[in-house]
């Protein structure tokens, strides 16, 4: 049974401030996790996407997969409250993603 | 491309009732997919399929539960004899492959 587990949060941070998002998976011949991003009262979409270890770079989004570890984590830089949002860590389950439980990020004005 | 589209939005019914919800995917997908997702939690991942085909379905799903795809196209969840535990947004995506997901905006379920 796969499983991701992230902190719920919430996180908060400072306008302009790196928040970084972290989350650990159980299955360690896991290959491929995403980040979707929630906000508030609406469903989930993608925002990066990682299958290799080391990081992965998306305009103010960084992605990193650490496999030895069985640990992902998002870096948001320069962060906006337009930021402000559930961010689900997600492990390709085969026929399926599994998702994380989220983790509430707060960027403050 | 209209997006995923689900209905109805939100459904209000007393418990033992039967509900059904609708979804109608982006046209060029293939693969479609239901969670349930409550307060607080991610996604939970209830059933997929590719075309018409059913290939995975949640083991934690009960016998009250049903979906079907016919000819590939819209797809619908059947509850049977809701409980109050069965309240929940209930999502549906599609998509090409298996990591971008496009989900409708849901349909809220709320048993009384």
């Amino acid at each position: 049974q796969k499983e991701v587990e992230q902190n719920s949060g919430p996180l908060s941070v400072p306008e302009g401030a790196i928040a970084s998002l972290n989350c650990t998976y159980s299955d360690r011949g896991s290959q491929s996790f995403f980040w979707y991003r929630q906000y508030s009262g609406k469903s989930p979409e993608l925002i990066m996407s990682i299958y290799s270890n080391g990081d992965k770079e998306d305009g103010r989004f960084t992605a990193q997969l650490n496999k030895a570890s069985q640990y992902v984590s998002l870096l948001i830089r320069d962060s906006q409250p337009s930021d402000s949002a559930t961010y689900l860590c997600v492990e390709d389950g085969g026929n399926k993603l599994v998702f994380g439980a989220g983790t509430i990020l707060r960027v403050k004005s | 491309d209209t997006g995923v589209s689900q209905n109805p939005r939100h459904k209000i019914t007393k418990r033992g009732q039967n509900v059904t919800f609708r979804c109608d995917p982006i046209s060029e997908h293939n693969r479609l997919y239901w969670y349930r997702q409550t307060l607080g939690q991610g996604p939970e991942f209830l059933t997929y399929f590719q075309n018409e085909a059913q290939l995975e379905k949640s083991r934690l799903l009960s016998d009250r539960f049903s979906a079907e795809r016919p000819k590939g196209s819209f797809s619908t969840l059947e509850i049977q004899r809701t409980e109050q535990g069965d309240s929940a947004m209930y999502l549906c995506a599609s998509s090409w492959n298996t990591g971008e997901l496009f989900f409708g905006e849901g349909s809220r379920l709320t048993v009384l």
